[in-house]
């Protein structure tokens, strides 16, 4: 799976969007890009995933440049709830290859 | 989303014991189910995946006969932690793939804090 690069904290008010942005110069043609969280002590959550249209989803937006060599996540209306780890992850989407990698993600800190 | 569960939440145990951790997958099947371990401000790292009815693959630098696994139905894989001693201390977590969700999105437990003293 391609590797991906985070910067590895942020900073958002709330009430603002946060825009996450990643980089995965590597991806394949088959190869996914997926966005997972993981608040303090918890499991990873799913947020959304896309080959290289947009997609948007009750919890976000997820913003694929046209050479698809990065992507951005976009959280419209940040609270403090959202505070936590974001990692990009690209795989294929079926077959045994197709492994969830973590990379180091962004710590996104939600401030009043 | 769908709902992966994991039992116990939390274990203490003492050294050299040990102790066996469930993952189910509650409103969906998977023949494919992962185990992550997690250290303190670290990433998830992959241990081995769990495919129903067959032995596990495991990551390269894990122990197979330390973390046995098992994946004997398609809602429930087991991860023992044989003789554990201090240093297997972790967050163990879980991950089960829904087939028939799209592009089988892979869904997350809450976690298993395991401290061997």
């Amino acid at each position: 799976d391609a590797k991906t690069t985070q910067p590895t904290s942020m900073d958002c008010a709330e009430g603002r969007a946060a825009n996450l942005p990643c980089n995965h110069s590597t991806i394949s043609g088959n190869e996914y890009v997926y966005w997972y969280r993981q608040i303090h002590s918890q499991g990873p959550q799913y947020i959304i995933h896309g080959l290289k249209n947009n997609e948007t989803n009750e919890m976000a937006s997820l913003i694929i440049t046209e050479d698809r060599k990065s992507s951005t996540l976009i959280l419209p209306h940040a609270t403090l709830r959202d505070t936590a780890v974001y990692y990009c992850i690209v795989r294929v989407a079926r077959g045994t290859a197709s492994k969830l990698t973590f990379g180091t993600g962004t710590r996104l800190q939600v401030t009043l | 989303g769908a709902v992966v569960s994991q039992h116990p939440s939390r274990v203490i145990c003492k050294s050299g014991t040990s102790v066996k951790i469930e993952c189910r997958s509650l409103d969906f099947q998977a023949t494919t189910m992962f185990w992550y371990r997690q250290f303190p401000k670290q990433s998830l790292m992959l241990m081995a995946t769990s495919n129903e009815g067959s032995k596990a693959t495991y990551e390269q630098g894990v122990e197979k006969d330390k973390f046995l696994i098992n994946h004997a139905s398609l809602t429930l894989s087991t991860l023992t932690v044989t003789s554990a001693h201090p240093e297997d201390s972790s967050f163990y977590i879980c991950s089960a793939r829904d087939l028939l969700a799209y592009q089988e999105t892979q869904y997350f437990g809450p976690g298993t804090r395991l401290l061997v003293l």
